[in-house]
């Protein structure tokens, strides 16, 4: 199975920038994909095909990556953006996703 | 706008079977995979696997072989899991999620609520 491994957490200030990153354990070309999820909530799609942002997602939100390399990265992020994140590969066989990143605000 | 309704909460017996659901609505429910996903407290989420409504073709994670059992069930738009033998290592949050596809790939664009699953004496 692919392993996509993330950072376990981070804490921002509101108005910075932040950046999650994601790196698999072989490469998913360009499908892979960011969720936010908040506590006893599902997941809500951010990023989808490692760039493309979902409709109605602050532009805030961005994605970039190819490969195994990828990075969700929240400029200028905000209080509510205090969430746990988690990248999703579609490429290999089983769909895997990552461990989560539990953002912070300060 | 698209919806998924998942059933609620159940609390089952260690040994026991368990069927949840996901009812779709505000789209073509027969043109869409259904995928299901577990999380289990505190951990991440783990893909179970899919279910094609339109013709009932499924694809299941080797790791869930013989634990889920996927049906639908198109005149009511709704998913069924089916899950069995449970222990408390089945104990977790449930989700169905819509898998929206294209030319260039897919990927989860609608969840339900999630069902959580207690597997207890």
């Amino acid at each position: 199975d692919t392993v996509l491994t993330q950072s376990p957490a981070l804490a921002v200030s509101p108005g910075e920038r932040v950046t999650i990153s994601c790196r698999a354990s072989e490469s998913v070309s360009t499908l892979m994909h960011w969720y936010q999820q908040k506590p006893g909530q599902q997941p809500k799609l951010l990023i989808y095909l490692a760039s493309h942002l979902e409709s109605g997602v602050p532009a805030r939100f961005s994605g970039s990556g190819s490969g195994t390399d990828f990075t969700l990265t929240i400029d200028p992020v905000e209080a509510d953006d205090t969430a746990t994140y988690y990248c999703q590969q579609s490429w290999n066989d089983p769909f895997t996703f990552g461990s989560g990143t539990k953002l912070e605000i300060k | 706008q698209v919806q998924l309704q998942q059933s609620g909460a159940e609390l089952v017996k260690p040994g026991s079977s368990v069927k949840i659901s996901c009812k779709a609505s505000g789209y073509t429910f027969t043109s869409y995979d259904m995928h299901w996903i577990k999380q289990q407290p505190g951990n991440g989420l783990e893909w179970i696997g899919w279910i094609y409504p339109g013709n009932g073709n499924t694809k299941y994670n080797q790791k869930f072989n013989g634990k889920a059992t996927l049906t639908a069930d198109k005149s009511s738009s709704t998913a069924y899991m089916q899950l069995s033998s449970l222990t408390s290592e089945d104990s977790a949050v449930y989700f169905c999620a819509r898998l929206r596809t294209g030319w260039e790939g897919y990927y989860f664009d609608y969840w339900g609520q999630g069902v959580m699953v207690t597997v207890s004496s």
